[in-house]
């Protein structure tokens, strides 16, 4: 198993660009959820699903928005780019829907550059 | 909303002292989760606290839960250069499936 994966590993953007944060699971896990780390700001939770075609929000949801049509892919897209949005970017899954009873795996992350 | 805080956000050792990290929570926790970040990584799970005043240990490291479910601590015994990131608490927010990250100590070993 691959575990999770998410593409791309650095990325470079202007503000006003749109993009999208690939992240993929192999392992069948129900939840799914996308963290963003800031210096001194620990992990603040953006956006989470418990299932496929269910989404919802999280701590910082603002400027981001998340679909779950399948039960592996979960991407992320910024929809107009600010340089707020500097950040890395991290992708979680979790075996069942009770997210916060389960070990969280975490991806390698997205480091993500607006300038 | 429920915050999980976390004390100290820095902490400088000398290799063979020890670690204490602390997580205090605003609100009783149903459980309480511990992951650990080298530089440049992701977070990986250490373990979960379930039980008012569970105490676990996992060889050097040693993690309790508080009687009240407010508060937790990790402890590590005669710091390696190995234990070098960043820890963070974790617990749930509310009756919601959203998990709240505390803001992390980070911890650094001089050999």
């Amino acid at each position: 198993n691959a575990g999770v994966t998410q593409t791309p590993k650095f990325q470079v953007l202007k503000t006003g660009q749109s993009m999208t944060l690939q992240c993929a699971q192999d392992m069948n896990h129900e939840y799914m959820s996308w963290y963003r780390q800031d210096p001194g700001m620990g992990l603040r939770l953006i956006h989470y699903s418990v299932g496929a075609g269910i989404t919802d929000q999280g701590e910082v949801p603002n400027g981001y928005n998340v679909s779950r049509s399948t039960t592996e892919d979960f991407p992320l897209r910024l929809l107009s780019a600010a340089p707020s949005q500097t950040s890395v970017y991290f992708c979680a899954s979790s075996p069942t829907s009770r997210a916060t009873r389960d070990e969280q795996f975490f991806g390698p992350g997205t480091r993500l550059t607006v300038l | 909303g429920q915050q999980v805080m976390q004390i100290p956000q820095y902490q400088h050792v000398q290799e063979g002292e020890d670690f204490t990290t602390y997580c205090n929570s605003s609100t009783t926790l149903s459980n309480i989760q511990w992951y650990k970040q080298r530089p440049g990584g992701h977070p990986v799970f250490l373990i979960q606290l379930v039980k008012s005043g569970e105490v676990k240990k996992q060889k050097r490291l040693t993690f309790q839960f508080g009687e009240a479910k407010k508060n937790s601590s990790l402890h590590i015994t005669a710091t390696q250069t190995t234990d070098v990131g960043t820890y963070f608490c974790a617990g749930p927010q509310g009756g919601s499936e959203k998990l709240v990250f505390g803001k992390g100590t980070k911890l650094t070993v001089n050999p």
